[in-house]
């Protein structure tokens, strides 16, 4: 039982291209985590919300509590951007998602 | 200021044989994590600490695992007669206090048993 499911597992893009990674969860959150896991990397938090939508640069996060549902965005790619992000939600316990493989090619 | 750091890095050991693996959570966090990450997985809960009391250890595997936290700083994560089966990223975060959901992460511990 996957109380955090994310979507696509992997996902490949061009340079710039406008990518989207969905999270939809089961259980009863205080928070949404989005967070990101270079290759050989420790994992660093990206954001935390609650509600409504936060933007930091290229990366945008909405969540739709009513939905249980959150998604990840990234605008004008880069190859940078590559690596793994993880949806996290806290609530009793901390349940992470298995990851979003992200690959921008140049 | 530092984060959450971990030691080893990395660590292999023959099966059968005890680890100890380390977090130095950031100073003055009440709350303190440990995650196992298997290879293409997300990382899975093992147990939790406020302060020096362990709160939470449903998510240890077996009784081969063992955390501490004696001073409710430092912990250590103790691992018996390891075997294949526990090679993971041992994952250590810790958080402000229970009003602030953040969880600032290690880098992590990459076990290999042989």
């Amino acid at each position: 039982k996957n109380e955090v499911e994310q979507s696509p597992q992997n996902l490949t893009a061009q340079e710039g291209e406008f990518i989207t990674i969905n999270c939809s969860y089961s259980v009863g959150i205080s928070a949404l985590h989005w967070l990101q896991q270079h290759p050989g990397g420790g994992i660093v938090s990206l954001f935390m919300l609650s509600s409504g939508k936060k933007k930091h640069g290229r990366l945008i996060a909405t969540i739709n509590i009513q939905e249980k549902h959150s998604s990840l965005h990234i605008t004008a790619s880069h190859p940078r951007d590559s690596a793994v992000y993880i949806c996290a939600v806290s609530g009793n316990q901390f349940y992470f998602g298995t990851g979003t493989s992200l690959t921008v090619i140049p | 200021g530092a984060g959450v750091s971990q030691s080893p890095r990395y660590k292999v050991a023959k099966r059968g044989q005890d680890v100890a693996l380390r977090c130095d959570p950031i100073s003055g966090h009440v709350s303190l994590f440990w995650y196992q990450q298997a290879l293409g997985q997300g990382p899975e809960f093992l147990t939790y600490f406020q302060n020096e009391a362990q709160l939470d250890k449903s998510g240890l595997p077996s009784d081969r695992f063992f955390a501490e936290r004696p001073e409710g700083s430092v912990s250590t994560l103790k691992i018996q007669r390891t075997q294949q089966e526990d090679s993971a990223v041992y994952l250590c975060a810790s958080r402000p206090n229970n009003r602030d959901s953040r969880q600032f992460f290690g880098p992590g511990t990459r076990l290999t048993v042989l």
